[in-house]
């Protein structure tokens, strides 16, 4: 059974940057056809999409966050990571990472726990 | 991209049955049937429970069924138990110039 698991810092400084992990167990993050993917919520607010990253390392971003946001991808590991750069208020949320297709299967299943991130000195 | 509205809150009695909306725009909804729904219990995981507007992934229950109209997509689940109770999400496919996606800002069920 694929399982997800986010880790990483809970607390982050303002300005600083946000890191994040995600460890694949239960299968190989190198399949074809899924892709992988970073959404967060903050308190009282909406899900929101990250970004997203194949194996092979092709990306995708929100537009609204692709500014300060990196996804790469350790397939030795069978992990992929999320870093945000200069950090604020707005950025505390709870951070999942979920697999997904785009051509097929497109729709985010498993789902990591969350981890809450607090932006904040 | 915009986001999907839903209901704050919908509630039902046991047994009752009940429909969240969501709803787009044409940029998303409404071009693509890739409509999926998300339950989250409080400390738990989001897990799928409708895909591409109206399918069911295995082991979820025939009582939870999705559909489209133009923009707007449904939720509907019928034969409500206390086991419902939880945080709605939709997420609709919203590619532009790359893919994309956008959530709802979720519903709360309260089951009566």
């Amino acid at each position: 059974q694929l399982q997800l698991q986010e880790s990483g810092p809970g607390l982050v400084q303002p300005s600083e940057t946000l890191s994040l992990t995600c460890t694949v167990s239960g299968g190989s993050i190198s399949i074809s056809s899924y892709y992988w993917g970073w959404i967060r919520q903050p308190p009282g607010k909406r899900l929101e999409w990250i970004g997203t990253i194949y194996y092979r390392g092709n990306t995708y971003y929100n537009p609204s966050l692709k500014s300060r946001v990196t996804i790469s991808v350790d397939t030795s590991k069978n992990q992929f990571s999320l870093k945000l750069t200069s950090v604020s208020a707005a950025d505390t949320a709870l951070y999942y990472c979920a697999r997904h297709g785009i051509h097929t299967n497109n729709w985010f299943d498993p789902w990591g726990q969350g981890t809450l991130v607090t932006i904040s000195s | 991209q915009s986001a999907l509205t839903q209901p704050a809150s919908v509630s039902g009695s046991p047994g009752q049955s009940i429909t969240i909306s969501c709803t787009g725009t044409s940029s998303d909804v409404g071009s693509y049937n890739l409509v999926s729904w998300y339950q989250r219990h409080p400390g738990k995981a989001p897990k799928v429970m409708i895909y591409e507007v109206s399918k069911r992934p295995s082991g979820v229950s025939n009582r939870f069924s999705g559909s489209k109209s133009g923009n707007t997509a449904s939720l509907t689940i019928s034969g409500l138990q206390a086991e419902d109770e939880a945080d709605y999400y939709c997420c609709s496919y919203a590619r532009s110039l790359t893919p994309a996606w956008v959530f709802g800002g979720g519903t709360q069920l309260t089951v009566l």
